[in-house]
């Protein structure tokens, strides 16, 4: 399978710990985006990057989370302190854009955050 | 600010029935608007875009500018079909980047 990969798959964790997940997007798609999904929402968008730039921060982005892509291809999403509030799905996706052109988003399977 | 309505949170149908599912959505700007599936047990993928016009898998979505609607259709549902589907509208001039879901609706369609 060639998609966003993401890692862990699931995690669960105590409150006060810090968590970090992975993603590895489609090889050489230039933007990288992480969502958040919980129950019986839609995906919330959180941050994306454009190569190793990180060019939008949502306000959900609190102090307590940060994304990175150090040389523009994997990306991390750490999550300090966690609160049970952090409970979701955390979606990664990926695409290819250059100039206007309309480009398609995909997504991975995302990872499960449980703090207990 | 950009917000997304799916009215319905659950759809049942009949196989062999028409089925549309609702996306009602409300920018001030030129907004680009999808349909987005995640079937059982896999990720999020897209279905269509209103700027291209097709037709996927027997599915339309017609942009009612009037309406601020886009509403997906299918005029003959298959098992197959039963998903979560959601609605997404990308308020970033083209590129994409920044996509707001509806919170989706469940389609069951029963043999």
């Amino acid at each position: 399978d060639t998609g966003v990969s993401q890692n862990p798959r699931h995690k669960i964790t105590k409150r006060g710990q810090n968590v970090t997940f992975r993603c590895d997007p489609i090889s050489e798609h230039n933007r990288l985006y992480w969502y958040r999904q919980t129950l019986g929402q839609g995906p919330e968008f959180l941050t994306y990057f454009q190569n190793e730039a990180q060019l939008e921060k949502s306000r959900l982005l609190s102090d307590r989370f940060s994304a990175e892509r150090p040389k523009g291809s994997f990306s991390t999403l750490e999550i300090q302190r966690t609160e049970q509030g952090d409970s979701a799905m955390y979606l990664c996706a990926s695409s290819f854009a250059i100039g206007g052109f309309r480009n398609t988003i995909y997504f991975g399977e995302g990872s499960w955050l449980t703090v207990v | 600010a950009q917000r997304v309505t799916q009215p319905e949170k659950l759809l049942s149908v009949f196989k062999g029935a028409p089925v549309e599912l609702k996306c009602n959505y409300s920018y001030s700007g030129s907004p680009e608007l999808f349909w987005y599936v995640q079937y059982s047990r896999q990720r999020l993928q897209l279905l269509l875009r209103h700027i291209s016009r097709e037709s996927i898998k027997g599915f339309t979505a017609d942009l009612n500018k009037g309406e601020t609607s886009f509403h997906l259709k299918k005029p003959f549902a298959q098992e197959e079909d039963s998903a979560m589907y959601y609605c997404a509208l990308s308020s970033s001039g083209g590129s994409n980047y920044k996509l707001t879901f509806g919170k989706g609706t469940l389609l069951t369609v029963n043999p």
